[in-house]
């Protein structure tokens, strides 16, 4: 079964430039997470998904990161414009939330960033 | 807030030994769930603990909840360099159960 898919892998670019950041989530699953994940600051969470739905974006660091889930196997997160201190490898994962309970979640490959 | 806790932040072993990560909640939790991230790769999940004592195995790895349900540990007897990690523990947001909050984990290297 395919996991949950990233692309890029890999994303250098330059200051003030707009990133894009996708991700595919497993089929069947009702939640999508996006992480940044820094040395300093470990795994964080930017904003959640379910059903498509914007549940929680608390985690979004400032107006210039935006996120979507138009359809419930597509998620963009974007970064209009981007800083040095976005740099940061980006992990979506997805997972199946019932009402009672957590599932595990599984992770895609993420997207080392880096901006210059 | 809601926090959790790992300790130690690194360890260094050598092939053959024992290792012990502990998890520290600030907060009563529902249930725990451990990952591993190796280097330059994304957290896999290994195990949830959901009831208070728990004790879980999985080969070299064991897994236990606290009675207060507070905190866990994850121990792996005799170490192999595929054991090199990070290992995270995550327990649920006491607000809305569907956000994990993470610790900052504890990274293993293993000597060969």
């Amino acid at each position: 079964d395919a996991g949950v898919i990233q692309s890029p892998r890999h994303e250098v670019t330059e200051m003030g430039q707009e990133v894009t950041l996708r991700c595919k989530p497993i089929s069947g699953h009702n939640s999508l997470f996006w992480y940044r994940q820094t040395m300093m600051r470990g795994l964080e969470l930017l904003i959640y998904f379910n059903n498509n739905v914007p549940i929680d974006d608390s985690g979004m660091p400032e107006d210039r990161f935006s996120a979507k889930m138009p359809n419930a196997s597509f998620s963009t997160l974007k970064i209009q414009p981007s800083e040095p201190r976005d740099s940061a490898v980006y992990f979506c994962a997805s997972s199946f939330l019932a009402k009672l309970s957590n599932q595990p979640q599984h992770f895609g490959d993420g997207t080392r960033l880096s901006i210059l | 807030g809601q926090q959790v806790m790992q300790i130690p932040q690194y360890q260094h072993v050598q092939e053959g030994e024992d290792f012990t990560t502990y998890c520290n909640s600030s907060t009563t939790l529902s249930n725990i769930q451990w990952y591993k991230q190796r280097p330059g790769g994304h957290p896999v999940f290994l195990i949830q603990l959901v009831k208070s004592g728990e004790v879980k195995k999985q080969k070299r790895l064991t897994f236990q909840f606290g009675e207060a349900k507070k905190n866990s540990s994850l121990h792996i007897t005799a170490t192999q360099t595929t054991d090199v990690g990070t290992y995270f523990c995550a327990g649920p947001n006491a607000g809305n159960n569907r956000k994990l909050i993470w610790g900052l984990g504890t990274s293993l290297a293993v000597n060969p």
